[in-house]
This record gives C-alpha cells, structure tokens and sequence, in this order.
C-alpha cells in the first residue's frame, strides 16, 4: 500500500459546526503532515507530527486542531471556521523528517 | 535560507512537442530538490528528486530535471507532451530544519 487516504473528499460546514478530517497511511511513515492549499497557490505547511508528536505548528490559528491517534492515523479537528478557511486540505506522510512527502488527494473544504 | 524560483507561472505547448518548466533554486548547502505534479482538484504526485546523486534526474512520466550547481537551476524537461501533462507544476526544496520550500507553481497547458 503506497498511498495516502483522506476522507471524506469535499466537506461543506457552517461557521458553527464541527467536523473532522480524516488521514491514513499503511507505508510505516513516521511523520505526517497537515497542508492547505487556497487555489492557484501552493501549498502551506501546517502542522508535522513526528513519531506521533506534535513537532511544528506553523502558528495556526486554534480553530484547527490535529490529533495523531496512532502511527497510521492523522486527524485535523474543525470548529468556528471563517469563510477564509476554505481551501483544500491535504495530508502527506514520509518515512522520516527528510523523507519525500506521499501526498493524500485531499479534502475541498467550504465554509459558508 | 532556502528558496525556488519558478520562473513562468504558464507555459503553452502543443502536444508531441517538448516541455521546458523553469526553476531556481537559492541553498547554503547542496539541495534536496523536487518536482511535484498536481492535476485539478488533486493532491500532489512526485514526478521526481534530486539528493546529491546523479545529476540528472529522471522521474515518472518521461521527464527528467537536471541539477546545475553552477547555474542554481534545476528545470524540468520531457522530449514530448501529451495532454495528459496538463497540470500545475511545483519545484520544492527541503531546507535546513527538513521542510518544504515551494515555488510558486508553473500552469503547463497542452494544446491539441
């Protein structure tokens, strides 16, 4: 298995909801990262779990919350988003820090 | 600090003739450079990398990239497009603390 799996694959929530996003790999990768990606734009780190640690947090704003169950699982926790919030949301994992990244097709996020 | 320059945000080629995508490459140190492919509405496919091996590169999909010390450049090539190819372009590279650096995207479209 040499993919990353993102569900669900579109999400629209209102600014009072709470959702989740969804990350999972079966490559044995050690860090997992969280992106999002506003269109025509390249992606934006914004969070690295290392050894399912919170390594980096590229100051995000705490209505985004990652959690890492375990070493497979990598989960991003939505509540009191902005419309600005929506974007798509990618998740990548590698085998260490330095490792090339695996990306996940993503979730297209809309906040209305 | 570590950053890439993507030198043309759109480039226009007829199919069956080939492509050139542009990138510079600022490092302190010797590079892990990448080039990432992305389709509509997808996530981001490793097209291929360069770590200080051979310097030139070949990836999936018939192209190659090829690293110059001398030039900071590392552009990617492919001897023939096909329409398939059409897709958003990023040349990455890692600095010092294993992150990635983007460009800012180059837009290849292939005209039949």
């Amino acid at each position: 298995d040499t993919e990353v799996t993102q569900t669900p694959k579109h999400l629209v929530m209102g600014m009072t909801n709470k959702k989740s996003l969804k990350c999972e790999q079966h490559m044995g990768h050690r860090a997992m990262y969280w992106y999002k990606q506003k269109a025509k734009k390249p992606p934006e780190l914004m969070f690295v779990y290392s050894y399912e640690k919170l390594s980096i947090n590229e100051s995000v704003p705490s209505r985004f919350s990652p959690e890492c169950p375990n070493s497979s699982l990598l989960n991003l926790h939505l509540h009191a988003l902005q419309p600005e919030d929506s974007a798509l949301y990618l998740c990548a994992s590698s085998q260490a820090n330095l490792g090339q990244r695996t990306f996940g097709s993503g979730t297209r996020l809309t906040v209305v | 600090a570590q950053s890439v320059t993507q030198l043309d945000s759109h480039v226009s080629v007829s199919e069956g003739t080939p492509v050139l995508l542009r990138c510079n490459y600022s490092s302190s140190y010797s590079p892990s450079l990448f080039w990432y492919v992305q389709h509509p509405n997808k996530g981001l496919q490793l097209l291929l990398k360069y770590t200080s091996a051979a310097t030139l590169v070949k990836g999936i999909n018939g192209f190659e990239a090829e690293f110059k010390k001398s030039e900071t450049s590392f552009h990617l090539t492919k001897p023939s497009a096909h329409m398939s190819d059409a897709a958003e372009y990023f040349c990455v590279v890692m600095d010092s603390s294993y992150k990635l650096i983007f460009g800012s995207g180059t837009r290849l479209l292939v005209r039949p």
